[in-house]
């Protein structure tokens, strides 16, 4: 059972517009959600987080929504740029306690045009 | 800073034969330590996860085992590689506690033949 989906695969825009990039989960005991950014043959490196209490954060070009009632999250990149093309990875968690095991989605490849 | 190396970044090998990948962390003490694979066309799976020295827990039911011999090494065996082992393996740490990030390494691509 996939928790946590990224439904698209693949998305393509212009350089300089926005691109959006959604995740949906199914468990609603996740409070902690976060988006990653891979290029091939790397480790993913994080990009900005989420909590169950907020609804909006934002750092530079980016900017996570969390919709709690819809369980959705989505990532706004803002102009999006030729070095923003990778593959984004939203993941998720809700254990709490010691550990931060987080449970990704499969990932949608961002192709940003130039 | 704190920095993550993981290696060797590429390893082909003949089903059947022994594993060792191995992931030191710097700049930060009594992390907690994560293996994930990425197997192709997929998302990340958490295998094992480690708070401490000797301490392990295992996600999901396989062929590899992980040890945590000294507080920032971690390490991910197999006694005899299959040809599902196959994959992208990722070593990654965070500070301890909840609703911190995981900070990965750049990978290990195993490749089994």
């Amino acid at each position: 059972d996939q928790q946590v989906k990224q439904n698209s695969p693949s998305l393509s825009v212009q350089e300089g517009r926005i691109s959006i990039l959604n995740c949906d989960y199914t468990n609603s005991m996740f409070d902690y959600f976060l988006w990653y950014k891979k290029y091939p043959a790397e480790g993913p490196t994080f990009l900005i987080s989420i909590s169950s209490i907020k609804d909006k954060n934002e750092d530079g070009r980016f900017t996570v929504f969390l919709n709690k009632s819809a369980k959705h999250l989505s990532l706004h990149i803002v102009p999006s740029q030729p070095g923003d093309s990778a593959v984004y990875f939203c993941a998720a968690s809700g254990y709490g306690g010691a550990t931060n095991k987080l449970i990704f989605g499969t990932g949608t490849l961002l192709a940003v045009q130039p | 800073s704190q920095t993550i190396h993981q290696w060797p970044a590429t390893l082909v090998q003949p089903v059947g034969s022994p594993l060792s990948l191995e992931c030191t962390v710097e700049g930060t003490s009594n992390p907690n330590l994560y293996w994930y694979r990425q197997a192709a066309g997929r998302g990340l799976q958490l295998l094992f996860y480690s708070v401490g020295i000797g301490q392990i827990s295992s996600e999901v039911p396989q062929n590899l085992s992980a040890s945590r011999p000294q507080d920032r090494q971690f390490i991910l065996s197999s006694k005899k590689l299959l040809l599902s082992d196959s994959g992208f393996y990722l070593c990654a740490w965070s500070a301890t506690g909840g609703n911190s990030p995981l900070h990965f390494g750049n990978g290990t691509r195993l490749t089994v033949t």
